[in-house]
């Protein structure tokens, strides 16, 4: 059964705490995704990466970066995690082409 | 940003009805279109990848056409079961394929 698990569905986190949030993926799939779901918005991406080490902007990347130090393994940090980063947070992956995008359960992150 | 558009944001429909949403996309620098079904508390899931002009797929009771000249896909679901009842996102891939934008959805209601 193919996945893509992240490492908290749901996270407290204090405005200016660092905050991690981990995705791993067993497809072994070439590229994967952050994005951020807010009610009436959508899926908004934030970043992506087609490879290890490898890394790109999407649509929204200001006050998030990212690390991907191993193909199955797609971080996404908040360096100083702010009240308009609560959100959900939904990781993805799909192979390299037109492949599906496959999601995790995603990360509900709340920021008082 | 791309914009990627949905329409309509939400519907309302009984059991038993048809129903069809739009989805517009850019024209130009198309790759694929993809389209995904989210029910409340679970991941998004695959319907369908769309890559050629004028496809359609089908599964089950739910149908898709793609149009990338003019940038619009339908998706059509013949006699709507209360399970049917969801958010339905699509995705534009543009040519450089290795990112994906999302659509804000359509939320469907059906009612017993």
């Amino acid at each position: 059964d193919v996945k893509v698990t992240q490492s908290s569905r749901y996270l407290v986190k204090r405005t200016g705490e660092k905050v991690f949030l981990e995705c791993v993926q067993d497809m072994d799939h070439e590229n994967m995704f952050w994005y951020r779901q807010d009610p009436g918005l959508g899926l908004r991406l934030i970043y992506f990466s087609y490879d290890v080490k490898m890394k790109e902007k999407g649509d929204i990347p200001e006050g998030y970066s990212v690390s991907r130090e191993k193909k199955e393994r797609f971080s996404l940090i908040l360096e100083s995690a702010s009240t308009n980063q609560t959100s959900m947070y939904l990781c993805a992956s799909s192979k390299r082409g037109t492949g599906e995008l496959f999601f995790g359960e995603g990360s509900r992150l709340t920021v008082l | 940003i791309l914009n990627v558009e949905q329409s309509p944001q939400s519907l309302h429909v009984q059991e038993g009805d048809s129903t069809n949403f739009t989805c517009s996309f850019p024209s130009s620098n198309f790759y694929a279109l993809h389209w995904y079904r989210w029910e409340t508390a679970k991941s998004p899931e695959a319907l369908f990848v769309m890559t050629l002009n004028g496809d359609e797929k089908k599964k089950g009771r739910i149908s898709a056409t793609l149009n990338t000249k003019e940038g619009y896909s339908y998706l059509y679901i013949k006699g709507s079961q209360p399970d049917d009842s969801a958010t339905y996102l699509c995705a534009f891939m543009g040519y450089n394929n290795n990112d994906m934008r999302f659509g804000a959805g359509t939320r469907l209601t059906v009612k017993p």
